[in-house]
């Protein structure tokens, strides 16, 4: 069955402590890693699609990255307004909706 | 441009009413999604539809859920018979006409259940 794990949970930082979110994957065929931000009450934001191993994407203090067995999202001296869960998600060559993981919450106190 | 738009933002419907929840997509996307959001829990694919093929419904967790989407826009999901456990965010995407690209999420509609 195709599975996606995230982990922390649940992550705490001080401003301008670089860190790093862990996404998980088995899949029957990657067709597509996806991640997203979502702030309280409102729905996912795109960030980042990977589609091969060794594949890099960097916005702003966010860096993605993807192996075969997971990706990591890689956080860069954040600031107070990076705070929100970050979704990751897969899509596989047997269809086209997205499996998700259940999120990180990042939480960057000042 | 616009973004994906959902309707209402919240509703609050008594158990064993039936409930609309209406999404429009970005204009000429051809794709669209429903997911399910419960609280603590990943997203959950419910139905998708891909401009005139029928639609994938293997998500939809029981049939008091059905879904449709009227002249390739706009879709509407309807619950019937509302229960608590229908109580989540319902989230809607969509994506261009490129295969495998991504999905645009609206800011999805909190539906309560009491």
């Amino acid at each position: 069955e195709d599975q996606v794990t995230q982990s922390p949970e649940a992550l705490r930082l001080q401003e301008g402590e670089s860190s790093s979110l862990n996404c998980s994957y088995t899949v029957s065929g990657l067709r597509g890693l996806f991640w997203y931000r979502q702030d309280p009450g409102k729905g996912p934001e795109f960030l980042f699609t990977l589609y091969s191993a060794g594949e890099e994407k960097e916005k702003e203090r966010l860096k993605a990255t993807l192996t075969k067995k997971e990706s990591f999202l890689h956080i860069t001296a954040p600031k107070p307004e990076d705070s929100a869960t970050y979704l990751c998600a897969v899509r596989t060559h047997n269809t086209d909706k997205l499996i998700f993981g259940t999120g990180t919450r990042l939480q960057v106190f000042p | 441009g616009a973004g994906v738009s959902q309707s209402p933002s919240n509703k609050v419907t008594e158990k064993g009413k039936d409930v609309e929840l209406r999404c429009d997509p970005i204009s000429g996307h051809t794709a669209l999604y429903w997911y399910r959001q419960s609280l603590g829990q990943g997203l959950e694919f419910l139905i998708y539809f891909q401009g005139n093929s029928a639609p994938d419904k293997s998500g939809l967790p029981s049939d008091r859920f059905s879904a449709e989407r009227t002249g390739g826009s706009v879709s509407t999901l309807t619950i019937q018979r509302t229960q608590q456990e229908d109580s989540a965010v319902y989230l809607c995407a969509s994506t261009p006409p490129t295969s495998g690209t991504t999905q645009y999420f609206g800011p999805g509609t909190r539906l309560t259940v009491l």
